[in-house]
């Protein structure tokens, strides 16, 4: 595709599912970034990949937040027994010429 | 660490008339990109501009264009013949020189355009 999709638009879960949100970068776009943006806030940094490897995992809220990109294209940012405050629209970015392109997010609401 | 700051929550402007939006920023970096970005309620992020901080001139890409002082570290948006279409949150993000890939946002400017 010509940009970057992200899939499900909208997740609800109740508190304490697991959650699984994906990202399909642009096509060849080597770097891969996670941010998460709650409501009212700019978004906020989570984790960047470089092709399958993932260089800076600092920003993921705790231990219960994983992201993966086995082959180095498609990304999965998983959120195990989620709880109220991970409510919020996570967004998938890729990078070329120096600047983010951002896909569409994933609203999560944990209720 | 860096901060981005956007002090106006809430902006309006007439339609086909012209609005700044402000943007500052707290680094102690000489090397550095500025970006503003668009987020439509539809909540797609869309690159408006973007100003490298080596550069003097000020960017513009259509209707749109900055004013950066870096001295001030200041970097406002303008919107010219603002359109319906401008309606949208706007972000201010702050990025590192090399090697650096983290973008620092601010909290966004919520604009309003009146027919």
């Amino acid at each position: 595709g010509a940009g970057v999709s992200q899939s499900p638009r909208y997740k609800v879960a109740k508190r304490g599912q697991d959650v699984a949100l994906r990202c399909d970068p642009i096509s060849g776009h080597v770097s891969l970034f996670w941010y998460q943006q709650a409501l009212g806030q700019g978004p906020e940094f989570l984790t960047y990949f470089q092709n399958e490897a993932q260089l800076d995992k600092s920003g993921l809220p705790s231990d219960r937040f994983f992201a993966e990109r086995p082959e180095g294209s498609v990304s999965t940012l998983k959120i195990q027994r989620t709880q109220q405050e991970d409510s919020a629209v996570y967004l998938c970015a890729t990078r070329t010429w120096g600047s983010l392109y951002f896909g569409p997010g994933t609203r999560l609401t944990v209720t | 660490a860096q901060t981005v700051t956007q002090s106006q929550p809430e902006m309006s402007v007439q339609e086909a008339e012209t609005v700044t939006l402000s943007c500052t920023y707290d680094t102690s970096e000489s090397d550095y990109y500025l970006f503003w970005y668009k987020q439509p309620p539809s909540r797609q992020m869309i690159l408006v501009i973007r100003q490298e901080a080596y550069k003097q001139q000020n960017a513009t890409e259509n209707r749109f264009s900055v004013n950066f002082q870096k001295a001030a570290k200041s970097f406002s948006l303008k919107i010219s013949d603002s359109q319906l279409g401008d309606a949208a949150m706007y972000f201010c993000a702050y990025r590192g020189g090399a090697g650096s890939y983290q973008l620092t946002f601010g909290k966004g400017t919520k604009l309003s355009v009146i027919p």
